[in-house]
C-alpha cells in the first residue's frame, strides 16, 4: 500500500527557515513527479512546487526564490526547504504524488507550518 | 495562469438529492487535464475524477465528471451522508497547475 507521511512543521518567526519532509512507502519517489500543495487556514488549495522524475523543479510565483524542493532517493523522501518565511506562508503543507501532471492520486495527511512572532 | 471558478460557493442539499457542481476555466484546458477532489474537515484531499470524466480507483459510481474546453461539471447522482464535503477542481493543462476555490456541499 502506498503512503506519504509529512513531518517537520512547526512555529517559525517571520524571516526564518524551515525544512519539511515527506517520507514515501509503497512506491519509489524518483519514478514519479511529486508536488507540495498548501492550504492556509480556512482557505482553498494552492499548488506550491513540483519535482519531475528527471529532477527538474518548478515553483509557484508566490514562493519562487524562497522555497526549494528536493528529494533523497536513498531515503525515498521528498523535502521542501522554506526560507525567508512570511506570515502568508502559514498553512498545512501536503505532499502528493503528481501522476505526470495528470492528477494527484496519493496525498499525505499534511504538516502545519505557522509563521508568527 | 488559468483561473478556475467554481459555482456555487456553497450548496445545501438533502441526502438522496442530486448535486451538480460547476468548474469554469478562464482559458481552454488542454486534453481535458482536469481533476476533481473531495476534502473533508481535517483530512487531505482525495482524488475523485481525472481526465475530466474518469473515476479514480475505488470511487463509487454515483460520482461522475463531464465537460471539455472551459466548462466542466462534477455530478453526484444521489448524495450519501459521507458525501457532504468541499470539492475542488484542478487543471494541469497549463503551468502553473491551479485549483478552483472550492464548492462546499452541506446538509440541508
Amino acid at each position: 500500500e502506498v503512503h506519504l507521511v509529512e513531518s517537520g512543521g512547526g512555529l517559525v518567526q517571520p524571516g526564518g527557515s524551515l525544512r519539511i519532509s515527506c517520507a514515501a512507502s509503497g512506491f519509489t519517489v524518483s519514478w514519479y513527479y511529486m508536488s507540495w500543495v498548501r492550504q492556509a487556514p480556512g482557505k482553498g488549495l494552492e499548488w506550491v512546487s513540483i519535482i519531475y522524475s528527471n529532477g527538474n523543479t518548478y515553483y509557484a510565483d508566490s514562493v519562487k526564490g524562497r522555497f526549494t524542493i528536493s528529494r533523497d532517493n536513498s531515503k525515498n523522501t521528498l523535502y521542501l526547504q522554506m526560507n525567508s518565511l512570511r506570515a502568508e506562508d502559514t498553512a498545512v503543507y501536503y505532499c502528493a504524488r503528481d501522476y505526470f501532471r495528470y492528477y494527484m492520486d496519493v496525498w499525505g495527511k499534511g504538516t502545519t507550518v505557522t509563521v508568527s512572532s | 495562469e488559468i483561473v478556475l471558478t467554481q459555482t456555487p460557493g456553497t450548496v445545501s442539499l438533502s441526502p438522496g438529492e442530486r448535486a451538480t457542481l460547476s468548474c469554469r476555466a478562464s482559458q481552454s484546458v488542454s486534453s481535458n487535464y482536469l481533476a476533481w477532489y473531495q476534502q473533508k474537515p481535517g483530512q487531505a484531499p482525495r482524488l475523485l475524477i481525472y481526465g475530466a470524466s474518469s473515476r479514480a480507483t475505488g470511487i463509487p459510481g454515483r460520482f461522475s465528471g463531464s465537460g471539455s474546453g472551459t466548462d466542466f461539471t462534477l455530478t453526484i447522482s444521489r448524495l450519501e451522508p459521507e458525501d457532504f464535503a468541499v470539492y475542488y477542481c484542478q487543471q494541469f493543462g497549463s503551468s502553473p497547475q491551479t485549483f478552483g476555490q472550492g464548492t462546499k456541499v452541506e446538509i440541508k
